[in-house]
């Protein structure tokens, strides 16, 4: 089983729904992230959270809103999908001090017609 | 305006062949750190430079971090068919906020 899980894998939506992508991971690290990737854009920064009671804007927020619910599991919902957010999502994990290397999952391609 | 300027953003090369990609930036990172990522997959971490002028080598990869820790590069040798995917270069400033490059698409042919 991969350490970081992403549901759902694919989805299609339409304009205006409000869409949910969970995270759960198993590598007991404090410190999760949410990326998104586009063509030629390489990875950019939507939320990051240290702790269980911390959450912080990445560059690119607008849009997005995040919650952790427990140490594991760190969610990102799009309260009202546009076509401009069809995207690749990543959730991401880290364990400081160390080196900083992130720990991805398989990403949720998402797409809003 | 990119942050992390990666070249070239798509490189196709035959197996056997040299090459190297490069990730520029005007800004100062405390850590540099290469990805590659594959098709389905999220990206995996290759290697961490935190010294300038450091050099890492990983088998036929070679990664380089610049004097002034603003660049850096990732060189491959006989580039083989499993090297293909895409490479990212990741800077950290500081509290472990790392920035991205756009990416290189590396194709390496049979």
């Amino acid at each position: 089983d991969a350490d970081v899980t992403q549901t759902p894998r694919n989805r299609i939506t339409k304009t205006g729904k409000r869409i949910m992508l969970e995270c759960s991971q198993t590598k007991g690290h404090d410190r999760m992230y949410w990326y998104r990737q586009d063509p030629g854009l390489g990875l950019r920064l939507i939320y990051y959270s240290f702790d269980v009671k911390d959450i912080n804007k990445g560059e690119i927020s607008d849009g997005y809103s995040v919650s952790r619910q427990a140490q594991a599991k760190f969610s990102l919902s799009l309260e009202s999908a546009i076509p401009n957010q069809t995207a690749l999502y990543f959730c991401a994990t880290s364990d400081p001090p160390g080196t900083g290397e992130l720990f991805f999952g398989e990403g949720s391609r998402l797409t809003v017609l | 305006t990119q942050l992390l300027e990666q070249s070239p953003q798509f490189l196709s090369i035959q197996e056997g062949e040299n090459l190297t990609v490069y990730c520029n930036s005007s800004s100062v990172f405390s850590s540099l750190q290469w990805y590659r990522q594959e098709p389905g997959e999220g990206p995996v971490l290759l290697v961490t430079v935190v010294t300038g002028g450091e050099v890492k080598k990983l088998k036929r990869l070679t990664f380089q971090f610049g004097d002034a820790r603003k660049d850096s590069s990732l060189h491959i040798t006989a580039a083989q068919p499993g090297d293909t995917g895409l490479y990212l270069c990741a800077g950290a400033k500081g509290a472990q906020k790392l920035v991205f490059g756009q990416g290189t698409r590396l194709t390496i042919n049979p």
